[in-house]
């Protein structure tokens, strides 16, 4: 069984469109969150949750914005997107929300907008 | 705000070699961590270190966290093909966020 499984591992759309991404952890997990990975292979922060609340939201557009239905989903939502939104985008979780907790990764959503 | 700075960005090496990677920084983070992160996956971690001057070893490869929890080393021994990926270390400061350093590329070649 997969632990983190985010969908789609791929998603190719024209600048303007909305888009979102679903991630699902089957760890038990209370923290959540979203990194986007550059070109560069740079690992930055966007969102955490921790049971279903937002404690951590870096400077991101408003154009994203996560969800987290319950604690083992958190899904990413984009709208209008632009051409510097290309990038890997991960999900995460992690038993709590101490950053020396492990985190566990999800294998990745490949952003391409053209 | 807090950065990590990771060196060499590449690294290519033999098999059979040693290396050493290090993550260093101005600030001090409650904990360290080491990630390797293979194509097409996500990162996963090797290794935490909470305590200053604290050394881990796990096989052929030794972390260390400095003194001042400030910068941190990972050294391989006896490098093998399958050692190649991209090796993350990732500070915790204390709000909880993970903090990474730019990455490490390496490359062990037979």
């Amino acid at each position: 069984d997969t632990a983190v499984s985010q969908t789609p591992k791929y998603l190719v759309t024209q600048m303007g469109n909305d888009k979102s991404i679903k991630c699902e952890q089957n760890l038990g997990h209370d923290t959540m969150y979203w990194y986007k990975q550059d070109s560069k292979k740079f690992l930055k922060i966007m969102f955490s949750y921790n049971n279903k609340e937002l404690i951590i939201n870096e400077t991101v557009p408003n154009r994203f914005s996560p969800k987290s239905p319950d604690k083992a989903h958190l899904n990413l939502h984009i709208n209008s997107l632009e051409l510097g939104d290309s990038a890997v985008y991960f999900c995460a979780s992690s038993q709590t929300s101490f950053s020396g907790s492990e985190a566990f990764f999800g294998q990745g959503t490949r952003l391409t907008v053209v | 705000t807090q950065l990590l700075e990771q060196s060499p960005q590449f690294l290519s090496i033999q098999e059979g070699e040693n290396l050493t990677v290090y993550c260093n920084s101005s600030s001090v983070f409650s904990s360290l961590q080491w990630y390797r992160q293979e194509p097409g996956e996500g990162p996963v971690l090797l290794v935490t270190v909470v305590t200053g001057g604290e050394v881990k070893k796990l096989k052929r490869l030794t972390f260390q966290f400095g003194d001042a929890r400030k910068d941190s080393s990972l050294h391989i021994t006896a490098a093998q093909t399958g050692d190649t990926g991209l090796y993350l270390c990732a500070g915790g400061d204390q709000g909880g966020k993970l903090i990474f350093g730019q990455g490490t590329e390496l490359s062990v070649k037979p």
